[in-house]
C-alpha cells in the first residue's frame, strides 16, 4: 500500500538558520512525490514535484528537495528560512499521474526571531 | 498557474441541515476533481473521486449517501453535506489535476471551514 510519513510533526527554527524536512515514502513503482504549504485556513500551494530526471528539484520561494530513491526519501530543503516560510508543509505522492494524491501527516514549521 | 476556485469559505450550519459547497476551475477544463477532508491539526484524506457526466467514486468507510458529489460541468463539481452532524464540522478542500509537461498538478481550492452547531 502506498503511503507517505513526515516523521517530524513540530520543527521550530531560527531565521536564516537552514532547514531540511523529512519525508518517506511507500509505493511499488516509481512515485510522483510533491510538497506543498499550506498557510493556516488555507487551501495548499504546490513548492515542487519530481517525477524523473534530476534527483534535485527546484521549487518556489527557495525550496529545494532532493529523491533518493535507496532511501525512499524526499526531503525538502531552504538554505535560509525567513519568518514568512512559518507554515504547515505536507509531502505528498501520486499513485499515478492523475492528480491523486496521498498525504504525509504534515510537519509545522515554526521560525523564531 | 491554473486556478481552482472553492466556496463558500467559511459556512455555519445548523445540525440536521445540508450544506453545499462547490469547486470551480476557473481557466482550465477538468473532468476529474478530488475532495479531501482534513481535521485540525491533521492531513488531508482523500474523501472521493468525482467524475465528469458520471458517479462520484468514494474511498472506503466514506458515506456516499451523506456526501453527495456532482460534476454536472467540466468546470464544477459539488460536495453537498446532507443532514449534517457536528462530528462532521471539518476543512473540506477541492482539487483539479492539471496536466503539465511531464507530471500532472493538482490544483487546490482556497478550502471551506464547514461548522456544524
Amino acid at each position: 500500500a502506498q503511503s507517505v510519513t513526515q516523521p517530524d510533526i513540530h520543527i521550530t527554527v531560527s531565521e536564516g538558520a537552514s532547514l531540511e524536512l523529512r519525508c518517506n515514502y511507500s509505493y511499488g513503482a516509481t512515485p510522483y512525490l510533491f510538497w506543498y504549504v499550506q498557510s493556516p485556513g488555507q487551501g495548499l500551494q504546490l513548492l515542487l514535484k519530481y517525477f524523473s530526471g534530476d534527483t534535485l528539484v527546484q521549487g518556489i520561494k527557495g525550496f529545494e528537495a532532493e529523491f533518493k530513491r535507496s532511501q525512499s526519501s524526499f526531503n525538502l530543503r531552504k538554505p535560509s528560512v525567513h519568518w514568512s516560510d512559518a507554515a504547515e508543509y505536507f509531502c505528498a505522492v501520486g499513485s499515478s499521474n492523475t492528480g491523486k494524491l496521498i498525504f504525509g501527516q504534515g510537519t509545522t514549521l515554526q521560525v523564531k526571531p | 498557474g491554473a486556478v481552482v476556485s472553492q466556496h463558500p469559505s467559511r459556512v455555519i450550519c445548523k445540525s440536521g441541515t445540508s450544506v453545499k459547497i462547490e469547486c470551480r476551475s476557473l481557466d482550465f477544463q477538468a473532468t476529474t476533481m478530488f475532495w479531501y477532508r482534513q481535521f485540525p491539526k491533521q492531513s488531508l484524506m482523500l474523501m472521493a473521486t468525482s467524475n465528469e457526466g458520471s458517479k462520484a467514486t468514494y474511498e472506503q468507510g466514506v458515506e456516499k449517501d451523506k456526501f453527495l458529489i456532482n460534476h454536472a460541468s467540466l468546470t464544477l463539481s459539488t460536495l453537498t453535506v446532507t443532514s449534517a452532524h457536528p462530528e462532521d464540522s471539518s476543512f473540506y478542500i477541492c482539487s483539479a489535476p492539471h496536466p503539465g509537461t511531464q507530471i500532472t498538478e493538482a490544483f487546490f481550492g482556497q478550502g471551506t471551514r464547514l461548522t456544524v452547531v
